[in-house]
């Protein structure tokens, strides 16, 4: 079975300050991973993905992750954030045989101060 | 890109009553759709799997007999939460992978949220 583990569930920031989110997984098999973003009251929406290939992703809005394999993390990051970035983000895994089906973790609370 | 609609995006039902969620892949071809449910504050739990013509694939812990899936063609899952309690309020969302042309990757709709009263 996977699992994800963020290890945060709130992180406060300053703006323009940089952030990092945290993200640790679990899985006897391979995953791709993904970051989504949960604006209130609203659906999800993919930041990035890691699929193979390059370790480190470059997704929307600025944000980029790093596939870690030896320590299982894909932690997300932005060097200057905005206001606009508060929100809910989530990490999440899937298997290669099964590459739809989603496991997510906690979510992290992302709040920007002005 | 693929879209996913959920429908409605909100409802408020009382308590006792059904109400029934539609999830559409808009511009491809579905045979597997998944359910997720949020409550507030935490992530998302999967719930089912819905597979066009069979029957859908529960998650341990998850009724079977209050949430009726039915994926009766390959855009189309529905979601019946059947005589609604308080205690099923919540965030639902669907999502859908778009086959050959993303395989590893799923569309989400933008959510249902429910309130039982």
């Amino acid at each position: 079975a996977q699992s994800v583990t963020q290890l945060d569930s709130q992180v406060p920031v300053f703006e323009e300050a940089p952030v990092e989110l945290r993200c640790n997984y679990s899985s006897s098999v391979s995953v791709y991973l993904f970051w989504y973003v949960q604006y209130p009251n609203q659906g999800l929406q993919l930041l990035l993905k890691y699929l193979s290939g390059s370790t480190l992703v470059k997704g929307i809005n600025g944000f980029e992750a790093e596939f870690n394999k030896s320590q299982t993390s894909f932690h997300l990051r932005k060097p200057s954030v905005h206001i606009s970035d508060t929100a809910e983000y989530f990490c999440a895994v899937s298997v290669y045989s099964s590459a739809s089906k989603i496991i997510f973790g906690s979510g992290t609370r992302l709040s920007i101060r002005p | 890109g693929a879209v996913v609609s959920q429908h409605p995006s909100w409802v408020i039902c009382k308590s006792g009553t059904s109400v029934k969620i539609e999830c559409r892949s808009l511009d491809f071809q579905a045979t597997t759709m998944f359910w997720y449910r949020q409550f507030p504050k935490q992530s998302l739990m999967l719930m089912a799997t819905s597979n066009e013509g069979s029957k859908a694939t529960y998650e341990q812990g998850v009724e079977k007999d209050k949430f009726l899936i039915n994926h009766a063609s390959l855009t189309l899952s529905t979601l019946t939460v059947t005589s609604a309690h308080p205690e099923d309020s919540s965030f639902y969302i669907c999502s859908a992978p778009p086959g050959d042309r993303s395989p590893t990757e799923a569309f989400f709709g933008q959510g249902t949220r429910l309130t039982v009263v």
